[in-house]
């Protein structure tokens, strides 16, 4: 999508590392989704995010929404190999849903 | 509890041949609507439907038609297929439609991949 774009394209970690994959929008968020991909399956939908300066976790990943920047990220702590896999940013444009090129993310054990 | 189902999970076509992906789901949605995945663009829509008998061009729509006559399926066809149309396609629903609003959250099928030769 060109309206969201997704940094960095792909992040190699040792296990127990922290990380931060980041997500910006061309135009105004009114809301922002995470998913991810596992390789060669379906998008799992992570959290979704609705207020500038909403914060949401689950398990050991964080989402945070910068509303004045068009700005989300997304944070692993101590990361696991069941980590890896691809991570997609979606937002909604002109009532359907737009994603982000992914980030590829590999965690070596 | 079947979610989205997408069938076939691959398939092979040659240039100019027609084929039909099929997605089905079961969780009386109102929105559903197509993606392709290709590598460095992500997910791009094709085309949506807010409900039965509606139907509206998404970001990539020219190749594709689409039809919605029941809440259940939405099928996705290639009139005369191209090796541009090599991709993975994604079905995915929401309760109603369009996505962005409260728990009205996109529930994917687990893809279709497709070969044109």
């Amino acid at each position: 999508s060109q309206e969201l774009e997704q940094s960095p394209q792909s992040l190699i970690v040792q296990e127990g590392k922290n990380l931060t994959i980041n997500c910006t929008s061309s135009k105004t968020l009114y809301g922002l989704y995470w998913y991810k991909q596992k390789y060669g399956e379906g998008l799992i939908f992570l959290m979704m995010l609705q207020k500038g300066g909403e914060e949401k976790s689950h398990e050991k990943i964080t989402a945070k929404l910068d509303e004045k920047k068009q700005q989300s990220s997304l944070h692993i702590t101590a990361s696991q190999p069941s980590h890896a896999g691809i991570y997609l940013c979606g937002a909604v444009y002109n009532n359907d849903m737009r994603f982000g090129a992914g980030t590829r993310l590999t965690v070596k054990p | 509890n079947a979610g989205v189902t997408q069938t076939p999970k691959f398939q092979v076509l040659k240039t100019g041949q027609s084929m039909t992906l099929q997605c089905a789901q079961d969780m009386n949605h109102e929105y559903m609507s197509w993606y392709r995945q290709d590598p460095g663009m992500g997910l791009r829509l094709i085309h949506y439907s807010v409900g039965a008998g509606i139907t509206d061009q998404g970001e990539v729509p020219n190749g594709y038609n689409v039809s919605r006559s029941t809440t259940e399926d939405f099928p996705l066809r290639l009139l005369s297929a191209a090796p541009s149309q090599t991709s993975v396609y994604f079905c995915a629903s929401s309760i109603r439609g369009p996505p962005g609003s409260g728990a009205n959250v996109l529930t994917f099928g687990a893809g279709s991949r497709l070969t044109v030769l």
